[in-house]
């Protein structure tokens, strides 16, 4: 297992758009998050899964944004109706109780 | 409100040299702190974590210190080295309700040979 991966790296829409975003965690880590980071700024918590749970999301997360983890292993995250403030690096992130959260490469999303 | 800040938004060391990066936290929950280094275009990359039970924790050149009661803690690398060139983000977390990493804004570091 090599890490935590992400598709796609780059993404390209215009505004109106539906997205979908593919995290693979480290195949042992039971817990996924994700996170948005903007430009100049530190990653944002918007939510996480232990297993297939979703057990919180952040009120950075709108109704046009959901997630899901449907078999405990990887996770897709949906913008519906893509606007140009969604443009940011979407991260994902995996951890255990007891390991360091890693973080994959992160996908790019560009609103036109 | 911004419950983790690095209050310097750069930092240029020469080569050999220390650096010292500083991260400050306001939610007393938070007992578990890491550091992560960060490339363009890239994810985050773990550098280094202290529990709250600790002052200190050392990996190679990198030592993160905490102080608790001033909310305070800070990562040195020594030597410094180009390839330490990089955004460094301080993270925290309340370890016990699910480990959501807090980030600070980031300190740029710019290590000159």
């Amino acid at each position: 297992d090599t890490g935590v991966s992400q598709n796609p790296r780059h993404k390209i829409t215009k505004r109106g758009q539906n997205v979908t975003f593919r995290c693979d965690p480290i195949s042992e880590h039971n817990r996924l998050y994700w996170y948005r980071q903007t430009l100049g700024q530190g990653p944002e918590f918007l939510t996480y899964f232990q297993n297939e749970a979703q057990l919180e999301k952040s009120r950075l997360l709108s109704d046009r944004f959901s997630a899901e983890r449907p078999k405990g292993s990887f996770s897709t995250l949906e913008i519906q109706r893509t606007e140009q403030g969604d443009s940011a690096m979407y991260l994902c992130a995996s951890d255990t109780f007891t390991d360091t959260q890693y973080f994959g490469p992160g996908t790019r999303l560009t609103v036109l | 409100d911004q419950q983790v800040k690095q209050n310097s938004p750069s930092l240029s060391v020469q080569e050999g040299r220390i650096s010292i990066l500083n991260c400050d936290y306001t939610n007393s929950m938070f007992d578990y702190f890491l550091w992560y280094k960060k490339y363009p275009a890239e994810g985050p990359t773990f550098l280094i974590s202290i529990s709250s039970i600790k002052d200190k924790n050392e990996d190679g050149r990198f030592t993160v210190f905490l102080n608790k009661s001033a909310k305070h803690l800070s990562l040195h690398i020594v030597p410094s080295q180009p390839g330490d060139s990089a955004v460094y983000f301080c993270a925290a977390s309340p370890r016990t309700a699910g480990n959501k990493l807090t980030f600070g804004g980031g300190t740029r570091v710019l290590v000159k040979p």
